[in-house]
């Protein structure tokens, strides 16, 4: 059965220090895609981030990048330079073929608090 | 305006009645998804479908009925809500092509069961 595994619950991080929020996931799958969304205390899901089964290269958008390391399904969000705004739930999503059709699942969430 | 809307945004409603959350999308996506959202569970899907009158359970689906017989519209019925339904209710889209990434959301619909 496809599943999204984000261990930790909660995260602090330092102003301007890097971060590394976890993401492991269980497919059959050998095509599916890998997302990381933001949530911020207002609401709103915010996409962040894509990365492709058979993408070759890391995905990375400014301060995002994903560290995607696929014998170990794991897809891990790095954020570089973390500033105040960054606080917030991040979820890490899958894509995944069902029967005949996709459908996306999301993991629990991390909760990350950034500290001036 | 182009997007992703639900309504209502807000909703109080008793156990046993029927409630409906509309989802409304102008891209012409081929896929609709229906979440819930619930302190410690993140997003679980309820129902998903891949093209007008194509539709399939997800994680969550009883209690939840859902149709799709034109493509812009996602309608999520509670045929007849209980408190255990009391949840944030998120509707996204997204292109049929699973190389084009983003799933793109709406702002959410707060459902409250007395």
């Amino acid at each position: 059965a496809q599943k999204i595994t984000q261990t930790q619950p909660g995260m602090f991080v330092q102003e301007k220090e890097a971060v590394t929020l976890d993401c492991t996931y269980d497919t059959s799958d050998q095509s599916y895609g890998l997302f990381w969304y933001k949530q911020p205390s207002s609401g709103e899901m915010i996409f962040l981030i894509y990365q492709g089964s058979y993408d070759e290269q890391n995905a990375t958008e400014g301060r995002y990048s994903l560290n995607f390391q696929k014998a170990r399904k794991s897809a891990n969000l790095v954020i570089s330079a973390s500033q105040l705004g960054d606080s917030a739930m991040y979820f890490c999503a899958m894509r995944v073929h069902e029967t005949s059709y996709d459908k996306v699942i999301f993991g629990p969430g991390t909760s990350l608090s950034v500290i001036p | 305006d182009a997007g992703i809307t639900q309504s209502p945004r807000y909703k109080i409603t008793e156990t046993g009645r029927q409630v409906t959350l509309m989802c409304h999308q102008t891209w012409s996506h081929s896929y609709m998804f229906w979440y819930r959202q619930d302190l410690g569970h993140g997003l679980r899907l309820i129902y998903y479908s891949a093209a007008a009158d194509i539709t399939d359970k997800g994680e969550v689906p009883d209690g939840y009925v859902v149709s799709r017989s034109k493509t812009e519209n996602f309608p999520l019925t509670l045929e007849s809500a209980t408190r255990s339904q009391t949840s944030v209710y998120f509707c996204a889209s997204t292109f049929r092509d699973r190389d084009t990434g983003e799933l793109f959301f709406g702002e959410g619909s707060r459902l409250t069961v007395l």
